[in-house]
């Protein structure tokens, strides 16, 4: 298995832009996991989908922030307009369900966003 | 709501000796699941070994190891015979029973193997 695919692997853009991250879940998984790290926050989960469903919208700090999932096969993480302080590593993870905490979440290599 | 806390910002182990990681939480459940995650450079974050808090037996994984203490809500890791790839950050993990798929991270402690 291919394993989490996120893309791009790296992004820098100006305060203002508009920003996509891109990631495709591994197949067969139907929970899907947006974190954010950084050096003063740690990771923080953002939101998580469920059959491509949102469940838990609550980590996502501000409107500028949304995130969809079409399909079982691919989400997006937007940010419009981007600020420098939404720089980070943004991380997808998927996982086989959602029911249960002993499930391994997998996650993806990491998107890492720059804002200038 | 459910805390960890990882207290040692950086360790470091010289090769082939042993170190142990320590991370505490918070939380008024009574069944949850604990998680020992490794992030190499290369930022891949890597699932190291599992513990289900149920279970009295401590989790082992070849040279990874926990020590579950329940009642003080801690949740080490044992790392044996250390090697130059175990070089990362590591994240101590928590999650509830309840379905709400959340996992809450410690803030990670950097290990450093020294040859």
């Amino acid at each position: 298995d291919a394993g989490v695919i996120q893309s791009p692997r790296h992004e820098v853009t100006e305060m203002g832009q508009e920003v996509t991250l891109r990631c495709k879940p591994i197949s067969g998984h139907n929970s899907l996991f947006w974190y954010r790290q950084t050096m003063m926050r740690g990771l923080e989960l953002l939101i998580y989908f469920n059959n491509n469903v949102p469940i838990d919208d609550s980590g996502m700090p501000e409107d500028r922030f949304s995130a969809k999932m079409p399909n079982a096969s691919f989400s997006t993480l937007k940010i419009q307009p981007s600020e420098p302080r939404d720089s980070a590593v943004y991380f997808c993870a998927s996982s086989p369900t959602w029911l249960g905490g002993g499930i391994e979440q997998f996650f993806g290599p990491g998107t890492r966003l720059t804002v200038l | 709501a459910q805390t960890v806390t990882q207290s040692q910002p950086e360790m470091s182990v010289q090769e082939a000796e042993t170190v142990t990681l320590s991370c505490t939480y918070d939380t008024s459940e009574s069944d949850y699941y604990l998680f020992w995650y490794k992030q190499p450079p290369s930022r891949q974050m890597i699932l190291v070994i599992r513990q289900e808090a149920y279970k009295q037996q401590n989790a082992t994984e070849n040279r990874f190891s926990v020590n579950f203490q329940k009642a003080a809500k801690s949740f080490s890791l044992k790392i044996s015979d250390s090697q130059l790839g175990d070089a990362a950050m590591y994240f101590c993990a928590y999650h509830g029973s309840g379905n709400t798929g959340k996992l809450i991270f410690g803030q990670g402690t950097t290990l450093q193997v020294k040859p």
